[in-house]
């Protein structure tokens, strides 16, 4: 079965950062692209940026540009997203989800991570 | 960036009913080389990520239930619900995937009456 897992909620302070990773299973990793979407608490949906898992190239949302890192590991079919510099407008749950193309819509998410920032 | 806004904010239905959702963009979504317009439509149940019922403005997803319905073209597309059902109470979103970033309507809450 094709689907994505995420890791698990996580809990941090304002100014560290946080790391999602987000595993493909059931398909082959380098045919799809990636992205990151969050949604904060009770708000809609905000695409952060988007990764080609075959060769790591990747574009930002402007909104994330200094502040968020996306990378992959092939040989464990994994996607990471990392985002630093964390404010407590950051508190939403982040999503992966998977696009027959790019551009394309997005037919696989994963369960989501909630991260929850907080001093 | 392209600005998706989506009519009404809220919606409530009778079951058997027929649903409309409208989503407008401020830029057109066409592309004029392999005319396809890149607009999908999403439904979010509590809890739950999104779940994709659309994509090209009108082709359903595999599994999707064939009273869900996608129109339009360039700026304005229609979700169509042509009969509701209970199990259709979600939140509704539509995307466009044509630029990055691949930006969201704000959700329309879909109810029953």
């Amino acid at each position: 079965q094709e689907q994505l897992v995420q890791s698990g909620a996580e809990v941090r302070k304002p100014g560290a950062s946080v790391d999602v990773s987000c595993k493909a299973i059931g398909y082959t990793f380098s045919s799809y692209y990636l992205h990151w979407v969050r949604q904060a608490p009770g708000q809609g949906l905000e695409w952060m940026g988007i990764i080609n898992p075959s060769g790591g190239a990747t574009t930002y949302a402007q909104k994330f540009q200094g502040r968020l890192t996306m990378t992959r590991d092939a040989s464990t079919t994994t996607v990471y997203m990392v985002l630093s510099s964390l404010r407590s407008e950051d508190t939403a749950v982040y999503y992966c989800a998977r696009s027959t193309g790019s551009p394309g819509a997005f037919d696989i998410w994963g369960q989501g991570t909630k991260v929850a920032v907080s001093s | 960036d392209t600005v998706m806004t989506q009519s009404p904010d809220s919606l409530a239905v009778s079951l058997g009913e027929r649903a409309t959702i409208n989503c407008k963009s401020s830029q057109s979504v066409l592309y004029s080389s392999n005319n396809k317009n890149y607009l999908a439509w999403y439904q979010q149940k509590p809890g739950q990520p999104p779940k994709l019922l659309i994509y090209w403005a009108s082709t359903r997803e595999s599994g999707v239930p064939d009273r869900f319905s996608g129109s339009g073209s360039g700026t304005d597309f229609t979700l169509t619900i042509s009969s509701l059902q209970a199990e259709d109470v979600a939140v509704y979103y539509c995307q466009q995937y044509y630029t990055t970033p691949h930006t969201f309507g704000q959700g329309t809450q879909l109810e029953i009456k």
